[in-house]
C-alpha cells in the first residue's frame, strides 16, 4: 500500500541556518498529491504547501518544496530559521486515500 | 469565519465505558474525517465519511464506529472504551475527497481512558 517516510524524528538547528526536512513516498500510482502540514504547540495540523506537479517549486510563508516523481521525494526547505517555525511537521500523500507520515518536529533554538 | 468544532475538548473515562466524540464543521464540506494522534504514530485515519450515511474504514477502524446522519456533523463512537485508546483525537474537514482538497483540522479532543 501508499506510505510516506519522514525519517527524523526531531530536527534542532539554530536561529538562522537553513531548514531540511525530508519526506519520501511509495505510491504505484503515477499522479500522487502530496502535502506539508504543520502542527504548533496545542494547535491543530494546518496545511502548509501542496503539490501534484513533477519538478515545480512550490512556495509559501517562506518554505518550499518540489515534487520530485524519480525519487519520490518532497523534502521541505527554508532558507533561514526563525524561532516560530519550531512545530511538528507532517508530510501527506494522497492518491485514493491520504496518508501522513509519522511527522518530524522542528525545534529552532536561539 | 470557517471552523472545525469538536466536543468534548477533555474526556476522562474508565475502561469499559462508552465515549462520544463529536465534531461539527460550518462549510458544508463533504468530507469529513477522524485521526488519531500519538507520538511516534503521526495521524492515523480511523474513518472517513463521504456524505451522510456515507462511511468507510481508515486504517486503524477497530474499536470504533462512526455516524454520520447530517452533513455538518460527525461522531466518533467508541463502544467499550479500551486503555490503548487513550489518544488525541482530530476531526477533519475538506470539500470534496479529491486528491488536492485542503483538510481543515478541529481542535482536537484529548480522551484518557483508565
Amino acid at each position: 500500500g501508499d506510505s510516506v517516510t519522514q525519517t527524523e524524528g526531531l530536527v534542532t538547528l539554530t536561529e538562522g541556518l537553513p531548514v531540511m526536512l525530508n519526506c519520501t513516498y511509495q505510491t504505484i500510482y503515477s499522479n500522487p498529491f502530496l502535502f506539508w502540514y504543520v502542527q504548533h504547540l496545542n494547535e491543530s495540523p494546518r496545511l502548509l504547501l501542496k503539490s501534484f506537479t513533477d519538478n515545480k517549486r512550490t512556495e509559501h510563508q517562506g518554505f518550499h518544496a518540489t515534487l520530485h516523481k524519480s525519487s519520490s521525494s518532497f523534502h521541505l526547505q527554508k532558507s533561514s530559521a526563525q524561532l516560530s517555525d519550531s512545530a511538528l511537521y507532517y508530510c501527506a500523500l494522497y492518491t485514493n486515500k491520504v496518508v501522513f507520515g509519522t511527522g518530524t518536529r522542528l525545534q529552532v533554538l536561539p | 469565519d470557517m471552523k472545525v468544532t469538536q466536543m468534548p475538548r477533555y474526556l476522562i473515562k474508565r475502561m469499559g465505558e462508552n465515549v462520544l466524540l463529536e465534531c461539527g464543521q460550518d462549510m458544508s464540506h463533504e468530507t469529513m474525517y477522524w485521526y488519531r494522534q500519538d507520538p511516534g504514530l503521526g495521524l492515523q485515519l480511523i474513518y472517513i465519511s463521504y456524505d451522510v450515511d456515507s462511511n468507510s474504514e481508515g486504517d486503524i477502524p477497530k474499536g470504533y464506529r462512526v455516524s454520520r446522519k447530517k452533513r455538518e456533523h460527525f461522531s466518533l463512537i467508541l463502544d467499550s472504551a479500551k486503555t490503548n485508546q487513550t489518544s488525541v483525537y482530530f476531526c477533519a474537514s475538506s470539500l470534496s475527497q479529491g486528491g488536492y482538497a485542503e483538510q481543515f483540522f478541529g481542535p482536537g479532543t484529548r480522551l484518557t481512558v483508565l
